[in-house]
């Protein structure tokens, strides 16, 4: 496996609470992604970043914020969590923009 | 959307059967990607078409571009239980926002024994 490693796996919270997701890699890639899986829609790119503090919106960033301060490093919040934002959420990282995606295990987000 | 679309969203056959998977998109490409899940697992890469190319071959893994129709195709040959995931498409366009890898809805294929 691709050194990727996302942190919680597994998360229930209430609504209106901030969730932080943790995703880090050992690869040195400079491309990282959030996605968010839900039945019907497939994978859906939330944000990604392109380098140390350079991110931009995916198709649904609305709700979400992230962060990346260091390369190892690609954060994604959820300010005040909503029911609608229960899903499982993938980080996946790559290379270059014309090379295949590494994806970690995902985490399993509930909120109540 | 730049989603893309994939058909069937599902497909049952039986071992040693062949499985074909289809991918369309909307944009210009510069390649197309297949994806693998298990269930509960993250998705792994199983091959990568470059826009250039019509056709590449990996072990049982076939999978065929049409820039024209703006397709893609995964054929799986001589299936086994142990294919039995979910197959997703993803593409990086040529232009613009070329950084985002954006994917299918996927097939989830099950091979019976």
């Amino acid at each position: 496996d691709a050194g990727i490693t996302q942190s919680p796996r597994h998360k229930v919270t209430e609504t209106g609470t901030p969730v932080t997701l943790r995703c880090h890699q050992t690869e040195n890639h400079r491309y990282m992604y959030w996605y968010r899986q839900d039945p019907g829609h497939g994978l859906r790119l939330i944000h990604y970043s392109y380098g140390v503090k350079d991110t931009d919106k995916g198709e649904v960033s609305d709700g979400y914020s992230v962060s990346r301060s260091k390369t190892e490093d690609f954060l994604l919040t959820l300010e005040s969590a909503t029911s609608s934002q229960t899903s499982v959420y993938f980080c996946a990282i790559r290379v270059d923009v014309v090379t295949e995606a590494f994806f970690g295990q995902g985490t399993r987000l509930t909120v109540v | 959307s730049q989603q893309g679309e994939e058909d069937p969203q599902a497909l049952s056959i039986q071992e040693g059967e062949n499985a074909t998977m289809n991918c369309s998109y909307k944009t210009s490409i510069n390649n197309l990607q297949w994806y693998r899940q298990n269930s509960g697992r993250g998705l792994v890469h199983l091959i990568l078409i470059r826009s250039n190319e019509r056709e590449k071959h990996s072990g049982r893994l076939r999978v065929t571009l049409d820039t024209s129709k703006k397709s893609s195709s995964l054929l799986i040959t001589a299936s086994r239980a142990a294919d039995t995931a979910s197959y997703f498409c993803a593409h990086s366009i040529s232009s613009g926002s070329a950084r985002q890898l954006t994917f299918g809805s996927g097939t989830q294929l099950t091979v019976l024994p």
